[in-house]
């Protein structure tokens, strides 16, 4: 398995134009997470999904995020308009979610590291 | 409000010398507690994990503590290797609803030099 994979590794955006970050989990994980991580604030949830449907939404800062997993294969973050504020780098992760397998730890991919002018 | 607080913030110490990282938590309902390395510019990967019932686990010149009582947990590296120069994770989930939510420490940043 290639683990979970991340696009684009690196992205520069001008400021007010989308983003869109992309995620593909580990096949036959169930759970799907979205992660920022800053110099100042560490790694932070913003969203995660169970079964390709949201369950906890309330990480994400503002309404000009927005996370959509249409399948179980595939997930995107997008950012309209994005901000210099919004530079981090974006970690996506899955695993297997239910109760008596959560020994089984998270699996990250490599991170899209964002950078708004 | 569920919190994990990670010390020291960061760490320099010489090869081959050993050194414990240290995570203090009060998230509730506690579920596992884990302990993750991430090199620079990679996403974390998962060095131990650890139930509620487990108070030491092993992964080779690493160590990890729980002592839920107090609701502390630390990471023993032992023989350290340049390697070793890294972010140490510290991430506690509870459990609601049949879903577990993880909080993240900040992470200690360790730099081991020659």
């Amino acid at each position: 398995d290639a683990g979970v994979i991340q696009s684009p590794r690196h992205e520069v955006t001008e400021m007010g134009q989308e983003v869109t970050l992309r995620c593909k989990p580990i096949s036959g994980h169930d759970y799907l997470f979205w992660y920022r991580q800053t110099m100042m604030r560490g790694l932070e949830l913003l969203i995660y999904f169970n079964n390709n449907v949201p369950i906890d939404d309330s990480g994400m800062p503002e309404d000009r995020f927005s996370a959509k997993m249409p399948n179980a294969s595939f997930s995107t973050l997008k950012i309209q308009p994005s901000e210099p504020r919004d530079s981090a780098v974006y970690f996506c992760a899955s695993t297997f979610g239910t109760v008596v397998l959560q020994n089984y730890g998270y699996t990250f991919g490599s991170g899209t590291r964002l950078t708004v002018v | 409000k569920n919190q994990v607080e990670q010390s020291p913030q960061s760490l320099i110490i010489l090869e081959g010398k050993n050194c414990t990282l240290q995570c203090n938590y009060t998230v509730s309902p506690f579920s596992n507690l884990r302990w993750y390395k991430q090199d620079t510019g990679r996403g974390p990967v998962s060095l131990t994990i650890m139930t509620f019932s487990e108070n030491t686990k092993s992964n080779g010149r690493y160590t990890a503590t729980l002592d839920a009582d107090t609701k502390q947990s630390s990471l023993h590296i032992t023989a350290s290797q340049l390697s070793d120069s890294a972010s140490y994770i510290c991430v506690v989930s509870a459990v609601r609803g049949g879903s577990y939510i993880p909080t993240f420490g900040r992470g200690t940043s360790l730099i081991v030099h020659p």
